[in-house]
């Protein structure tokens, strides 16, 4: 069965600091790989994907994620964090058989 | 154009009544997934349909609950004889095909006394 794990429940950072949110899967076949955000109050939404192809991908709002194949990781980056970055982060992996895995997620606290 | 809706967005009940819980996706959308948001936890998988495919229940946790959808159109996730640990926020998400991201709805917050 594949499995999300996100390492971080709750990071705290200061407006400028550098992110990185972890995330790792276990699936032995293709997968499509996605982080979705939810902001206070607000529906979860796309942030960026990864189908095939270049393995760096840039997302909305200045953040990327890097797909390493052979660490099984979808590390989500962003350079300089802003408050309006508070949010919770969802890594989420799916199969080819249509099945959606979310990771539990982690709340990103971003202070002024 | 509008985006996937689910009603009604909050639902009190009593323990042992059963609920309905109704998802509308997006027009054209042939993926429909239900998930359960329990507090301060990830989504939990329920259930994926997939166009006329016959739906991927692996994920509803016992016997009380079960979905529907009509054709590629509304859903609607029952759970009968309802428990307190059914309280949760219920997520309805609609997506183009199998591989392609999701667009959420706003949930129903389900409350069992």
């Amino acid at each position: 069965a594949q499995s999300v794990s996100q390492h971080n429940h709750h990071v705290i950072l200061s407006e400028a600091a550098s992110l990185e949110l972890g995330c790792n899967y276990s699936y032995g076949g293709t997968v499509n790989l996605f982080w979705y955000v939810q902001y206070p109050g607000q529906h979860l939404q796309l942030l960026l994907k990864y189908f095939s192809g270049d393995p760096l991908v840039k997302g909305i709002k200045g953040f990327e994620a890097e797909f390493i194949k052979s660490k099984f990781s979808f590390n989500l980056r962003k350079p300089s964090v802003q408050w309006s970055d508070t949010a919770e982060y969802f890594c989420a992996v799916n199969t080819n058989a249509g099945k959606s895995t979310f990771g539990d997620g982690t709340t990103l606290t971003v202070k002024p | 154009g509008a985006g996937v809706s689910q009603s009604p967005s909050n639902k009190v009940t009593e323990k042992g009544k059963d609920v309905e819980l109704r998802c509308d996706p997006i027009s054209g959308h042939t993926a429909l997934y239900w998930y359960r948001q329990r507090l301060g936890q990830g989504l939990e998988f329920l259930i994926y349909f997939q166009g006329n495919s016959a739906p991927d229940k692996s994920g509803l946790p016992s016997d009380r609950f079960s979905a529907e959808r009509t054709g590629e159109s509304v859903s609607t996730l029952t759970i009968q004889r309802t428990q307190q640990e059914d309280s949760a926020v219920y997520l309805c998400a609609s997506g183009r095909g199998d591989y392609n991201e999701q667009f959420f709805g706003p949930g129903t917050r389900l409350t069992v006394l």
